[in-house]
């Protein structure tokens, strides 16, 4: 399979732990988005990376999120000291941005939940 | 503010009519719009991207327009069968990242 894959794909967790999530992208794209989806909503991008460069980050985004794309490949998200608030589907896209476009591919996502 | 609405929470239609789905945005200026299926517990597939300077795009069943004056996007889906049932979602692309509007989800009756 050379889709994008997520791992875990489910995370349970106290209130207050950190956790981390891992996203592999379709290995030639140069584009990795993070994206927080909640049920009934659209995803809200986090943040993206071009290449190992992290070029925006949302201003939702609070200073307990990060990411890093350390090679240019795979890619990790952190959530220190994890709210309730924080409980989500966390999704990872990866894209190979030409000409413009930027056809987005999807993992299945990690869902978490924050006890 | 920004916003991007689409039509409505729940569109329910027989098998084999068109179900058209829309896509409202405020105070963007998107350089393309896209339109991705996703079905539950799944992320998001792509299906369509119109850019600014086109008016209407295909492929197979589907059909996307793009009105920037009206900042509306139509998305159409001809000869509707079951399989189609899914949620439905438009993006926006500013720059480097994509907004999403809250998506419609579509039920195909037989």
């Amino acid at each position: 399979d050379t889709g994008v894959s997520q791992d875990p794909r489910h995370k349970i967790t106290k209130r207050g732990q950190n956790v981390t999530f891992r996203c592999d992208p379709i290995s030639e794209h140069n584009r990795l988005y993070w994206y927080r989806q909640t049920l009934g909503q659209g995803p809200e991008f986090l943040t993206y990376f071009q290449n190992e460069a992290q070029l925006e980050k949302s201003r939702l985004l609070s200073d307990r999120f990060s990411a890093e794309r350390p090679k240019g490949s795979f890619s990790t998200l952190e959530i220190q000291r994890t709210e309730q608030g924080d409980s989500a589907m966390y999704l990872c896209a990866s894209s190979l941005v030409a000409s413009g476009e930027d056809e987005q591919f999807f993992g299945p996502g990690t869902r978490l939940t924050v006890l | 503010s920004q916003k991007i609405e689409q039509n409505s929470e729940a569109l329910n239609i027989q098998e084999g009519k068109t179900a058209t789905l829309t896509c409202n945005y405020t105070n963007y200026s998107p350089a393309y719009l896209q339109w991705y299926r996703q079905d539950p517990g799944r992320g998001p597939v792509f299906l369509l991207l119109i850019r600014e300077n086109e008016k209407e795009k295909r492929k197979e069943r589907l059909k996307v327009t793009f009105d920037t004056t009206l900042k509306q996007s139509l998305f159409h889906i001809t000869a509707s069968q079951p399989a189609d049932s899914a949620t439905y979602l438009c993006a926006l692309a500013l720059g480097g990242d994509m907004r999403f509007g809250a998506g419609t989800r579509l039920t195909v009756k037989p």
